[in-house]
């Protein structure tokens, strides 16, 4: 079965620090990996990794995938009260059929 | 990106009554369409996937006459839940697929439904 495991599961930070999400997975057929951002609704889309070390940059945010070790990093420089929501992680492993398998999420809260 | 869009945003229904959730691609074409359901503080669950002009291929421990699944166009998909009871209370999200050059790959969801069933 395929798996997505993310931690910390949820992080208190202050605005102005420097946060790490992780994500590791476990599945057949790797195709890529996407990061979400979900505050009240629903998710928007941050990223999408399909190859190891090329980093991805927006802003504060970016990532980067390791297919080796089977992980992939979001981090967030600067944090501000609007970073605050669930980060949520998600492998396509479908193969040729398209489906993705999301992890629990992160819930991030940044005070002021 | 892409838009996709849900409506209705909130519903709440008596027990035994059927809702119908609809999902539209509003500015791309989607052969394929996602249905998930959230629990609070749980992750999203992929329910079925649906096929334009096709049956839905629904994931285990999904009751396919309970969620019924209709994808008659490139863009419109809707979920209906029959005969709702208070367990199917929950947040419905829908997501489609941009195949467009430079989105291909990426799911884009709905603003999601919640579901309250009294």
């Amino acid at each position: 079965e395929d798996k997505v495991v993310q931690s910390p599961l949820s992080l208190v930070v202050h605005e102005g620090d420097t946060v790490t999400l992780n994500c590791s997975y476990e599945v057949t057929n790797f195709r890529s990996l996407l990061w979400y951002k979900q505050e009240k609704k629903a998710p928007t889309f941050l990223f999408m990794l399909t190859s190891s070390g090329i980093e991805k940059k927006s802003g504060r945010l970016s990532s980067i995938l390791d297919k080796k070790e089977l992980f992939s990093i979001l981090n967030i420089t600067a944090t501000q009260t609007g970073d605050s929501a669930v980060y949520l992680c998600a492998v396509n492993s479908g193969g040729s059929n398209y489906k993705l398998t999301f992890g629990k999420g992160t819930l991030l809260t940044v005070n002021p | 990106g892409a838009v996709v869009s849900q409506h209705p945003s909130r519903v709440i229904c008596k027990s035994g009554t059927s809702v119908k959730i609809e999902c539209r691609s509003l500015d791309f074409q989607a052969t394929t369409m996602f249905w998930y359901r959230q629990f609070p503080k749980k992750s999203l669950m992929l329910m079925a996937t649906s096929n334009e002009g096709s049956k839905a291929t629904y994931e285990q421990g999904v009751e396919k006459d309970k969620f019924l699944i209709n994808h008659a166009s490139l863009t419109l998909s809707t979920l209906t839940v029959t005969s709702a009871h208070p367990e199917d209370s929950s947040f419905y999200i829908c997501s489609a697929r941009d195949l467009g050059v430079g989105t291909a790959g990426k799911l884009f969801f709905g603003s999601g439904t919640q579901l309250s069933v009294l």
